[in-house]
């Protein structure tokens, strides 16, 4: 299994421009996650889902929005980037509550 | 935020038991202790999780104390991979869902 993939692994945006941060999972879990990591700091939740058609937001959702059209993907779209945007992003995905969740390897993004 | 308080960081000497407190005094009565992990800046790895009695796994043992109010994440013989940073997380229902918090944990260095 390849577990939860993220794509792409590293990307530089311009203030103003957007983009999709792309999470795919193959192990069918109805939870999934998205999370940023500003340097030296921990994880701050941003959106997540139950389900395919279901999300919510998080402790910092503002400045993202998010899909769940299929239960296998759950991007995280920025719209207009920002310099505060920069950090690492973690996708990741859980079968159900009280089961681990499984993190992709992170997309370091830098907003210049 | 976080509900649970961890301190900053904690050196443990190759071979010897590393023992990672948590306090979480506000945990209800249906909310799990989950502990994860980050090397480097990978994503973070499930470690272990429990509810109200002591848990062991191939990785590490969990004890929570009886009225559930703080916890202590044991690995019984810390090695240089175990260098990381340790997450206690408590999480349960809200709303009808479930959602992992994370503060900023507790940052091990194993010394050679």
């Amino acid at each position: 299994n390849a577990g939860v993939t993220q794509t792409p692994k590293f990307r530089i945006l311009k203030i103003g421009q957007s983009m999709t941060l792309q999470c795919t999972q193959d192990m069918n879990h109805n939870y999934m996650y998205w999370y940023r990591q500003d340097p030296g700091m921990g994880l701050k939740l941003i959106y997540y889902s139950v389900g395919a058609g279901i999300t919510d937001k998080g402790e910092v959702p503002n400045g993202y929005n998010v899909s769940r059209s299929t239960t296998e993907d759950f991007p995280l779209r920025l719209e207009l980037a920002a310099p505060s945007q920069t950090s690492v992003y973690f996708c990741a995905s859980s079968s159900d509550s009280y089961t681990e969740a499984f993190f992709g390897q992170g997309t370091r993004l830098t907003v210049v | 935020d976080a509900k649970t308080t961890q301190p900053p960081s904690m050196d443990c000497a190759e071979g010897r038991a590393a023992n990672l407190p948590c306090n979480h005094s506000t945990i209800s009565g249906n909310e799990y202790v989950y502990w994860y992990r980050q090397i480097h800046s990978q994503g973070p790895q499930y470690i272990i999780h429990g509810l109200k009695n002591n848990e062991t796994n191939e990785m590490a043992s969990l004890i929570i104390t009886e009225d559930r109010k703080s916890s202590t994440l044991i690995l019984p013989h810390a090695t240089l991979r175990d260098t990381a940073v340790y997450y206690c997380i408590s999480m349960g229902p809200t709303s009808g869902t479930y959602k992992y918090i994370f503060g900023t944990g507790t940052r091990l260095k194993v010394l050679a």
